[in-house]
């Protein structure tokens, strides 16, 4: 069985631009949930979707979005980047949502400029 | 809100040491809890979890936690590390009440010396 892929895996943006990670979570799963990782601040929970719908959010500005298509990949956006927003994007998927393991993907490293 | 303390962010050991890694939250009801382990260029991967009964909880590669109700706390232990246990570790907790957000803690390092 495929693990959990995203995409890009590195992306380098500037300051004010808008950036789209995608994630593909294991056949099967239907629960996607995205963390922002870093140094110092640990995993920090952005928001989770199951059939498409977000059903619970962290405490993240609105410029941090997200969405889950009917095939059950998912993307995340974040519009007017600011530098702080330098991070490695985590997805991580499960069968029936947090309850159940969670299976990581390798992550998306984000460097704003 | 909720909050997860890892009180150590490196720790260094020998082959063979025992290893006890802290971890305390905050939440006063019923949680869920969780380890997970990132070696060096993997994903990140549980450990363990605790969602109720025996609050001896053991993992996989000989890991193991207790859940201490009393003291908000879920601490890690192996008896015997091995070099290969050389990875990042952290605790996660899920308040209960159905899918709500996971809290992470900020991470232990830990670098197991031959």
């Amino acid at each position: 069985k495929a693990g959990v892929t995203q995409t890009p895996r590195y992306l380098i943006k500037t300051r004010g631009q808008q950036v789209t990670l995608s994630c593909s979570p294991i056949s099967g799963h239907r629960s996607v949930s995205w963390y922002q990782q870093t140094p110092g601040q640990g995993l920090q929970f952005l928001f989770e979707y199951f059939s498409e719908t977000q059903r619970n959010k962290g405490n993240f500005p609105g410029r941090f979005s997200g969405r889950q298509f009917s095939n059950s990949r998912s993307e995340m956006n974040v519009s007017t980047l600011e530098l702080g927003d330098s991070a490695l994007y985590l997805c991580a998927s499960s069968s029936g949502g947090v309850l159940y393991e969670q299976y990581f993907g390798p992550g998306t490293r984000l460097t704003v400029t | 809100a909720q909050s997860v303390s890892q009180h150590n962010h490196h720790v260094i050991l020998s082959e063979a040491a025992s290893l006890e890694l802290g971890c305390n939250y905050s939440y006063g009801g019923t949680v869920n809890l969780f380890w997970y382990v990132q070696y060096p260029g993997q994903h990140l991967q549980l450990l363990l979890k605790y969602f109720s009964g025996d609050p001896l909880v053991k993992g996989i590669k000989g890991f193991e936690a207790e859940f201490i109700k009393s003291k908000f706390s879920f601490n890690l232990r192996k008896p015997s590390v091995q070099w290969s246990d050389t990875a990042e570790y952290f605790c996660a907790v899920l308040n209960s009440g159905g899918y709500q957000k996971v809290t992470f803690g900020t991470g232990t390092k830990l670098q197991v010396i031959p």
